[in-house]
């Protein structure tokens, strides 16, 4: 079974753009999960999406957005892109919402100048 | 507040020189208690769930525990190539898959 995937896997962008990144679950997982990685907070639950609809929400500001598609595909957004948004963002798949793994994709890692 | 300790922060062995990472926790509701590894530059790779107080799992030469208040990961006769940091991480009643994480143990094993 191919892995958790996530594009693009490096990114460059400046001061006030947005920036759109996408995650693959592993086939048949239905939930997706979004991370922030940063040497300073560690890792840092941003939302999490079950059959097209988010049920859970981390403590970050409404510049971050996300949605699911029937595919179970997931997509993140940030606009007004600032110099502490640069991270690793990570996405992970679950088959359902009780017990079982949780896997990790590669992450992308954002660089904002 | 839920929260999740990691200890120690860094961790230096030698080669085939055995060692245990402890987890502790301080969460309303446990549903499951979860330990990644990462290597620089990568996602966390999955080693193990533990779901209840006195359950183990083991894996090559990891083995990790679980008890009310904390879940430890034992490396027995560790090599080079299990350097990496590893990562806990809870998931709590009510927060359907949030997982909250510890800061992490980077561990470097030396030959």
């Amino acid at each position: 079974k191919a892995g958790v995937t996530q594009t693009p896997r490096y990114l460059i962008k400046t001061r006030g753009q947005q920036v759109t990144l996408s995650c693959s679950p592993i086939s048949g997982h239905r939930s997706v999960s979004w991370y922030q990685q940063t040497p300073g907070q560690g890792l840092q639950f941003l939302f999490e999406y079950f059959s097209e609809t988010q049920r859970n929400k981390g403590n970050f500001p409404g510049r971050f957005s996300g949605r699911q598609f029937s595919n179970s595909r997931s997509e993140m957004n940030v606009s007004t892109l600032e110099l502490g948004d640069s991270a690793l963002y990570l996405c992970a798949s679950r088959a359902t919402s009780g017990r079982g793994e949780q896997f990790f994709g590669p992450g992308t890692r954002l660089t904002v100048l | 507040e839920d929260q999740v300790t990691q200890s120690p922060e860094a961790l230096r062995l030698q080669e085939g020189e055995s060692s245990s990472l402890n987890c502790s926790y301080t969460v309303s509701g446990l549903r499951g208690l979860f330990w990644y590894r990462q290597d620089p530059g990568k996602g966390p790779e999955f080693l193990f769930t533990l779901y209840s107080a006195g359950e183990e799992k083991e894996k090559e030469r990891l083995k990790a525990t679980l008890t009310k208040k904390e879940s430890f990961l034992h490396i027995t006769a560790p090599k080079p190539e299990d350097s990496a940091t590893y990562l806990c991480a809870v998931q709590i009643s009510g927060g359907y898959n949030k997982l909250i994480f510890g800061a992490g143990t980077r561990l470097a094993v030396h030959p």
